[in-house]
């Protein structure tokens, strides 16, 4: 079963407006992780936000927040202010646990393309 | 800054062809992950690694092996090479400090053809 749903394949946004990706997740684990990444055309994946099940408050780093709903299992990046170098694949994924180790399920991404 | 690097950028292999994909971290970290990031499937971990000489399947370990004689490497074998495998492989590493905001740091990528 898919634990990482991304549904948005693509989105098109006009620069300086605020964009929100999707993440729906599913686990039973009541201690789980959720991270979001960046993947430029250069192919690098660039770490941007933390959200813990745990956390209180929705995770802020800049101009990323996350829009934590855990009774719905969602768990959006919100970009505001969009900027042209925001354009990239966006990838949404858990921590889970296997074999006493850490390990990272990801969503299937979400290409994101800024309008000038 | 954590710096994970990986071998080739681009490679181009034959079919049946032995390919090595090798990945060094400069952080000393404990754990090392082999993914394949294909269109509309996200990325998929291979095979992942938590100390010298450990490994573990992942997902989708079919296909190849892995190796890691020293802490700072972490090398992917493909041991005869076969069109399916053409794919971007991402090699990626984390520390083992226990903090669950532990974040996997990757390397840039290696675009591997099959032909």
């Amino acid at each position: 079963a898919q634990k990482i749903t991304q549904t948005q394949p693509g989105m098109f946004v006009q620069e300086k407006e605020a964009v929100t990706l999707d993440c729906t997740y599913d686990t039973s684990d009541p201690s789980y992780g959720l991270f979001w990444y960046k993947q430029p055309s250069s192919g690098e994946m660039i770490f941007l936000i933390y959200q813990g099940s745990y956390d209180q408050q929705n995770a802020t780093e800049g101009r990323y927040s996350l829009n934590f709903q855990k009774a719905r299992k969602s768990a959006n990046l919100v970009i505001s202010a969009s900027q042209l170098g925001d354009s990239a694949m966006y990838f949404c994924a858990m921590r889970e646990m296997i074999q006493g180790a850490q390990k990272l399920v990801f969503g299937q991404g979400t290409r994101l393309t800024i309008n000038p | 800054d954590v710096k994970v690097t990986q071998s080739s950028r681009y490679l181009v292999k034959r079919t049946g062809e032995k390919v090595f994909l090798e990945c060094v971290q400069d952080m000393d970290h404990e754990n090392m992950f082999w993914y394949r990031q294909d269109p509309g499937l996200g990325l998929r971990l291979i095979y992942f690694s938590y100390d010298v000489k450990m490994k573990e399947k992942g997902d989708i370990p079919e296909g190849y092996s892995v190796s890691r004689e020293k802490k700072e490497r972490f090398s992917l074998i493909l041991e005869s090479a076969s069109t399916n495998q053409t794919s971007m492989y991402l090699c990626a590493s984390r520390g083992s400090g226990g903090a669950s905001t532990d974040t996997q740091y990757f390397g840039p990528g290696t675009r591997l053809t099959v032909l």
